[in-house]
This record gives structure tokens, C-alpha cells and sequence, in this order.
């Protein structure tokens, strides 16, 4: 089966603390990519990277960086020094090369306490 | 265009009714996809176009769920005869499409916000 797991719901951090926001996945697929999109209060959905599965180096891009593991189906995305522009709605997405479906996880809610 | 447009921004309808959302996809992008968020939930696949190919409609939740696309451009939803169960926001997202074995990325519409009285 494919699917995308986000089990934290919500998490709230302070302004300036780390944080990573968890994402475990499940593909029969031995190519597959991963994304992160970024769904602020505004709603329209901001595309944060994409990781095809033979790639498993960690990226950094700013005070964003993303973890992929494949040997824990892991792909966790770390926000570094939060701030309240953070706060958002993140959704990690599945896609393979079996369908043409992206699988999205219930995404996770982040607020940013200033 | 720069992005994906979406239209209209908001709608409010009544039960019974029938409404018509638009969504014009980014230039050149072969693929466009239509997800339904409901309030506090996540996206929920309704339907897939790929150039000229069959649709992939596998997400359509009942008969009264329909789209159509002309060619590679403009695409519209439309849901007859409206439930309350339908208030949600509907995205529209285009990719370059299927190529060398994947799926591209996605990018995003502003959604249409459904409400359904």
C-alpha cells in the first residue's frame, strides 16, 4: 500500500526553538519521491522540496533542512530557529511510479509562539 | 501564467444547487489533479488528467462529481445538486505530468472555498 504517515497533529514551539515535524512513509515502489508542502493560514499550498529515493542525502536550505532515511521509510523535516512565519499547516506527499496519485499524510499543524 | 488560478475564490450555495469551479492550470503543464480539503482535514484525491488520456476519476465520491478538461488548459468541477457535505475547499494542482517513470511536482491553486447552505 501506499501511504503517508504524520502522526504529530499539532505542535507548538516558542520562537527560536527547533523543531521537526515527523513523516514515515509506506510504497511498494523501489522509485519513488517525496515532497513537503507548506499550507499557511492563507491556504494556498507552497511547494518546500522533492527527494527522489535514490538520493538519500540530508538538504539544507536556509533554517530548513529534511532527514531521509530510508531504512527507518523516514523523511522528517527540521526547522531550525522557528519563527512565528513558520506557523503553518505541513503536509509530506508520496508519489511513485505505479500511478499517477500523490499520497498526502493528514498534515501537521504548527504554531510558532512569538 | 505564473501560477495556477483558481475561480471563483469563494462560493456559497445553496442545497440542491448546482456549481461550476474553474481552475486554469500553469502554461505547458500536461497534468492537473483536483483535491478536496475539508475543515482541519487533509487533501483527498478526486481526479487526475494527463494530456489526452483517459482521466483517472478513481476519487470521485459520488455520481454528482464531475470534471471535464479541454486539451492541456482550463478545467472545470462541477457538483450537482449540492450537499452540505460538500462545503469544503477544492485545490486544483498542475505538473509537468507523468515523465520518464514519475510523477512531477505539483504546484498549487489558491482552492475555491465551498460552502453549502
Amino acid at each position: 500500500a501506499q501511504k503517508v504517515t504524520q502522526a504529530q497533529t499539532e505542535i507548538s514551539v516558542v520562537e527560536k526553538e527547533d523543531v521537526t515535524l515527523d513523516c514515515v512513509y509506506e510504497t511498494r515502489d523501489t522509485t519513488y519521491y517525496l515532497f513537503w508542502y507548506k499550507q499557511p493560514p492563507s491556504g494556498e499550498l507552497v511547494f518546500l522540496i522533492r527527494r527522489n529515493s535514490f538520493d538519500e542525502q540530508n538538504e539544507i536550505s536556509g533554517r530548513y533542512s529534511w532527514n531521509f532515511q530510508k531504512s527507518t521509510s523516514s523523511f522528517n523535516f527540521t526547522i531550525t530557529a522557528s519563527q512565528v512565519v513558520d506557523s503553518a499547516v505541513y503536509f509530506c506527499a508520496l508519489s511513485g511510479t505505479t500511478g499517477n496519485q500523490f499520497y498526502f499524510g493528514t498534515g501537521t499543524s504548527l504554531t510558532v509562539i512569538p | 501564467g505564473a501560477g495556477v488560478s483558481q475561480s471563483p475564490s469563494n462560493k456559497v450555495t445553496e442545497k440542491g444547487k448546482d456549481v461550476e469551479l474553474r481552475c486554469d492550470p500553469i502554461s505547458g503543464h500536461t497534468a492537473l489533479y483536483w483535491y478536496r480539503q475539508r475543515l482541519g482535514q487533509g487533501l483527498e484525491f478526486l481526479i487526475y488528467f494527463q494530456g489526452n488520456s483517459a482521466p483517472d476519476k478513481s476519487g470521485l465520491p459520488s455520481d454528482r462529481f464531475s470534471a471535464e478538461r479541454t486539451g492541456e488548459s482550463v478545467s472545470t468541477l462541477t457538483i450537482q445538486r449540492t450537499q452540505q457535505e460538500d462545503s469544503a475547499v477544492y485545490l486544483c494542482a498542475s505538473s509537468l505530468g507523468f515523465l520518464a517513470g514519475h510523477t512531477d511536482t505539483q504546484y498549487f491553486g489558491p482552492g475555491t472555498r465551498l460552502t453549502v447552505l
